[in-house]
Protein backbone atom coordinates (compact mmCIF):
# COMPACT_ATOMS: atom_id res chain seq x y z
CA UNK A 1 0.00 0.00 0.00
CA UNK A 2 1.38 3.68 -0.67
CA UNK A 3 2.10 5.64 2.09
CA UNK A 4 1.46 9.41 2.50
CA UNK A 5 2.21 11.11 -0.21
CA UNK A 6 3.12 15.12 -1.19
CA UNK A 7 3.87 16.87 -4.02
CA UNK A 8 5.92 18.36 -4.76
CA UNK A 9 9.27 17.50 -3.34
CA UNK A 10 10.89 20.91 -3.50
CA UNK A 11 10.07 24.61 -4.33
CA UNK A 12 11.80 27.89 -4.65
CA UNK A 13 9.88 30.83 -4.01
CA UNK A 14 10.67 34.33 -3.50
CA UNK A 15 9.35 36.77 -0.55
CA UNK A 16 5.90 37.94 -0.86
CA UNK A 17 4.84 34.90 -3.33
CA UNK A 18 2.31 32.17 -2.53
CA UNK A 19 2.68 28.56 -2.49
CA UNK A 20 0.35 25.64 -2.10
CA UNK A 21 1.64 22.03 -1.30
CA UNK A 22 -0.34 18.93 -1.91
CA UNK A 23 -0.56 15.74 0.18
CA UNK A 24 -2.77 12.44 -0.05
CA UNK A 25 -3.25 10.18 2.32
CA UNK A 26 -2.80 6.19 3.57
CA UNK A 27 -5.73 4.84 1.82
CA UNK A 28 -8.68 4.19 4.25
CA UNK A 29 -7.28 7.59 6.63
CA UNK A 30 -9.68 10.09 7.21
CA UNK A 31 -7.74 13.15 8.72
CA UNK A 32 -4.85 14.91 7.81
CA UNK A 33 -2.47 17.03 9.90
CA UNK A 34 0.20 19.66 8.41
CA UNK A 35 3.79 20.20 9.74
CA UNK A 36 6.47 22.32 9.64
CA UNK A 37 9.91 21.43 10.86
CA UNK A 38 12.97 23.83 10.56
CA UNK A 39 16.62 22.78 10.41
CA UNK A 40 17.58 21.55 13.82
CA UNK A 41 14.29 21.34 15.13
CA UNK A 42 11.39 18.48 15.60
CA UNK A 43 8.25 18.97 13.66
CA UNK A 44 5.53 21.78 14.90
CA UNK A 45 1.47 21.21 14.38
CA UNK A 46 0.13 23.76 11.62
CA UNK A 47 -3.49 21.94 11.14
CA UNK A 48 -5.45 19.23 11.60
CA UNK A 49 -8.16 17.94 9.32
CA UNK A 50 -10.94 15.41 10.03
CA UNK A 51 -13.78 14.76 7.45
CA UNK A 52 -12.90 17.69 5.77
CA UNK A 53 -13.57 19.52 8.84
CA UNK A 54 -10.54 21.90 10.88
CA UNK A 55 -9.91 20.14 14.14
CA UNK A 56 -6.74 22.00 15.22
CA UNK A 57 -4.99 24.95 14.64
CA UNK A 58 -1.22 25.64 15.89
CA UNK A 59 0.23 28.98 16.46
CA UNK A 60 0.58 29.65 12.93
CA UNK A 61 -0.53 33.41 11.54
CA UNK A 62 -3.67 33.88 9.27
CA UNK A 63 -1.35 33.13 6.45
CA UNK A 64 -1.24 29.74 6.89
CA UNK A 65 -4.33 27.98 5.80
CA UNK A 66 -5.46 24.73 4.54
CA UNK A 67 -8.31 22.46 3.44
CA UNK A 68 -8.94 19.20 2.75
CA UNK A 69 -11.05 17.53 0.05
CA UNK A 70 -13.83 14.77 -0.23
CA UNK A 71 -10.88 12.50 -1.23
CA UNK A 72 -9.22 13.16 1.58
CA UNK A 73 -6.46 14.42 0.05
CA UNK A 74 -5.22 18.13 1.20
CA UNK A 75 -3.60 21.52 0.86
CA UNK A 76 -1.99 23.72 2.60
CA UNK A 77 -1.73 27.22 1.16
CA UNK A 78 1.17 29.57 2.29
CA UNK A 79 0.53 33.83 1.69
CA UNK A 80 2.60 36.68 1.02
CA UNK A 81 5.98 33.99 2.33
CA UNK A 82 8.65 35.45 4.40
CA UNK A 83 12.17 34.06 4.40
CA UNK A 84 11.68 32.64 7.68
CA UNK A 85 8.87 30.17 5.96
CA UNK A 86 11.91 28.37 4.62
CA UNK A 87 11.55 24.78 5.93
CA UNK A 88 10.40 20.84 5.32
CA UNK A 89 6.75 20.84 5.23
CA UNK A 90 5.21 17.23 6.49
CA UNK A 91 1.62 16.05 5.44
CA UNK A 92 0.72 13.23 7.86
CA UNK A 93 -2.55 10.83 8.00
CA UNK A 94 -4.55 9.03 10.43
CA UNK A 95 -7.23 7.21 10.64
CA UNK A 96 -9.26 9.95 12.93
CA UNK A 97 -11.50 9.90 15.23
CA UNK A 98 -10.76 10.24 19.02
CA UNK A 99 -8.67 6.51 19.07
CA UNK A 100 -6.56 6.95 16.25
CA UNK A 101 -6.25 11.16 15.65
CA UNK A 102 -2.35 11.19 17.21
CA UNK A 103 -1.07 8.07 15.84
CA UNK A 104 -0.26 9.90 12.74
CA UNK A 105 2.37 8.65 9.60
CA UNK A 106 4.30 11.45 7.63
CA UNK A 107 4.92 11.90 4.04
CA UNK A 108 8.68 12.81 2.42
CA UNK A 109 7.52 16.59 3.00
CA UNK A 110 7.75 19.10 0.85
CA UNK A 111 11.19 21.12 1.32
CA UNK A 112 10.35 25.00 0.47
CA UNK A 113 13.04 27.66 0.22
CA UNK A 114 12.50 31.15 0.18
CA UNK A 115 14.55 33.54 -1.09
CA UNK B 1 10.37 25.88 29.44
CA UNK B 2 9.33 23.59 26.32
CA UNK B 3 6.60 21.18 26.67
CA UNK B 4 9.12 18.07 25.31
CA UNK B 5 12.73 18.51 26.21
CA UNK B 6 15.04 15.96 24.55
CA UNK B 7 18.80 16.40 24.28
CA UNK B 8 20.05 16.68 20.69
CA UNK B 9 23.11 14.77 20.99
CA UNK B 10 25.09 14.11 19.09
CA UNK B 11 25.21 10.56 20.32
CA UNK B 12 28.04 8.20 18.87
CA UNK B 13 28.24 4.63 19.22
CA UNK B 14 30.56 1.53 18.15
CA UNK B 15 28.09 -0.80 15.97
CA UNK B 16 26.93 -3.85 18.64
CA UNK B 17 26.13 -1.27 21.52
CA UNK B 18 22.77 -0.67 23.55
CA UNK B 19 21.49 2.49 22.89
CA UNK B 20 19.48 5.02 25.33
CA UNK B 21 17.22 8.09 24.16
CA UNK B 22 15.56 9.59 26.40
CA UNK B 23 12.60 12.76 26.78
CA UNK B 24 11.68 14.52 29.87
CA UNK B 25 7.97 16.65 29.35
CA UNK B 26 6.19 18.62 31.78
CA UNK B 27 2.46 18.50 30.71
CA UNK B 28 1.06 15.77 32.94
CA UNK B 29 -2.08 14.99 30.23
CA UNK B 30 0.24 13.70 27.64
CA UNK B 31 -0.88 10.08 27.34
CA UNK B 32 0.15 9.23 23.44
CA UNK B 33 4.18 8.51 23.31
CA UNK B 34 5.90 8.13 20.21
CA UNK B 35 8.66 7.87 18.77
CA UNK B 36 10.03 8.85 14.93
CA UNK B 37 13.14 7.98 13.22
CA UNK B 38 14.04 10.58 10.50
CA UNK B 39 16.80 10.25 8.28
CA UNK B 40 18.69 12.88 6.28
CA UNK B 41 15.83 15.05 4.40
CA UNK B 42 13.25 12.56 4.97
CA UNK B 43 10.19 12.38 6.27
CA UNK B 44 9.70 10.77 9.93
CA UNK B 45 9.04 7.26 10.58
CA UNK B 46 6.70 6.04 13.21
CA UNK B 47 8.83 3.40 14.90
CA UNK B 48 6.66 2.59 18.26
CA UNK B 49 3.90 4.49 20.24
CA UNK B 50 2.79 3.64 23.20
CA UNK B 51 -1.02 4.58 25.11
CA UNK B 52 -0.46 5.50 29.07
CA UNK B 53 2.00 4.26 30.96
CA UNK B 54 3.96 1.11 30.65
CA UNK B 55 6.56 -0.64 28.33
CA UNK B 56 6.48 -2.18 24.51
CA UNK B 57 9.06 -4.34 22.87
CA UNK B 58 9.06 -4.50 18.88
CA UNK B 59 12.45 -6.44 17.85
CA UNK B 60 15.68 -4.53 18.77
CA UNK B 61 13.70 -1.42 20.21
CA UNK B 62 12.25 -1.11 23.29
CA UNK B 63 9.94 2.16 24.65
CA UNK B 64 9.54 2.45 28.24
CA UNK B 65 7.29 5.60 29.59
CA UNK B 66 7.06 6.44 33.56
CA UNK B 67 4.46 8.52 33.84
CA UNK B 68 5.48 9.17 37.62
CA UNK B 69 9.09 10.97 35.90
CA UNK B 70 7.43 12.31 33.11
CA UNK B 71 10.24 10.55 31.35
CA UNK B 72 9.78 8.14 28.46
CA UNK B 73 12.89 6.26 26.95
CA UNK B 74 13.86 4.29 23.63
CA UNK B 75 16.55 1.24 23.62
CA UNK B 76 17.92 0.07 20.61
CA UNK B 77 19.70 -3.13 21.24
CA UNK B 78 22.76 -4.68 19.30
CA UNK B 79 22.52 -1.12 17.19
CA UNK B 80 23.47 -1.22 13.50
CA UNK B 81 25.01 1.09 11.28
CA UNK B 82 21.81 1.58 9.46
CA UNK B 83 20.00 3.02 12.82
CA UNK B 84 22.41 6.37 11.91
CA UNK B 85 19.41 9.01 12.15
CA UNK B 86 17.60 11.46 14.36
CA UNK B 87 15.39 10.08 16.74
CA UNK B 88 12.09 12.39 17.68
CA UNK B 89 10.30 11.88 20.44
CA UNK B 90 6.52 13.07 20.60
CA UNK B 91 3.99 13.37 22.76
CA UNK B 92 0.18 14.38 22.65
CA UNK B 93 -3.19 14.45 25.34
CA UNK B 94 -6.73 12.76 24.42
CA UNK B 95 -8.44 16.29 23.71
CA UNK B 96 -5.62 17.83 21.35
CA UNK B 97 -5.06 17.45 17.69
CA UNK B 98 -1.44 17.90 18.05
CA UNK B 99 1.82 16.07 18.77
CA UNK B 100 4.43 17.77 20.44
CA UNK B 101 7.87 16.94 19.25
CA UNK B 102 11.27 16.99 20.72
CA UNK B 103 14.28 18.47 18.86
CA UNK B 104 15.48 14.88 18.41
CA UNK B 105 18.73 12.88 19.22
CA UNK B 106 21.17 12.73 16.64
CA UNK B 107 22.55 9.06 16.75
CA UNK B 108 25.49 8.06 14.64
CA UNK B 109 26.36 3.93 14.65
CA UNK B 110 30.09 3.28 13.48
CA UNK B 111 31.09 -0.07 12.11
Amino acid sequence: DAGVTQSPTHLIKTRGQQVTLRCSPISGHKSVSWYQQVLGQGPQFIFQYYEKEERGRGNFPDRFSARQFPNYSSELNVNALLLGDSALYLCASSLGGLAGGLVIYFGPGTRLLVL
Amino acid sequence: QKEVEQDPGPLSVPEGAIVSLNCTYSNSAFQYFMWYRQYSRKGPELLMYTYSSGNKEDGRFTAQVDKSSKYISLFIRDSQPSDSATYLCAMGSNSGYALNFGKGTSLLVTP
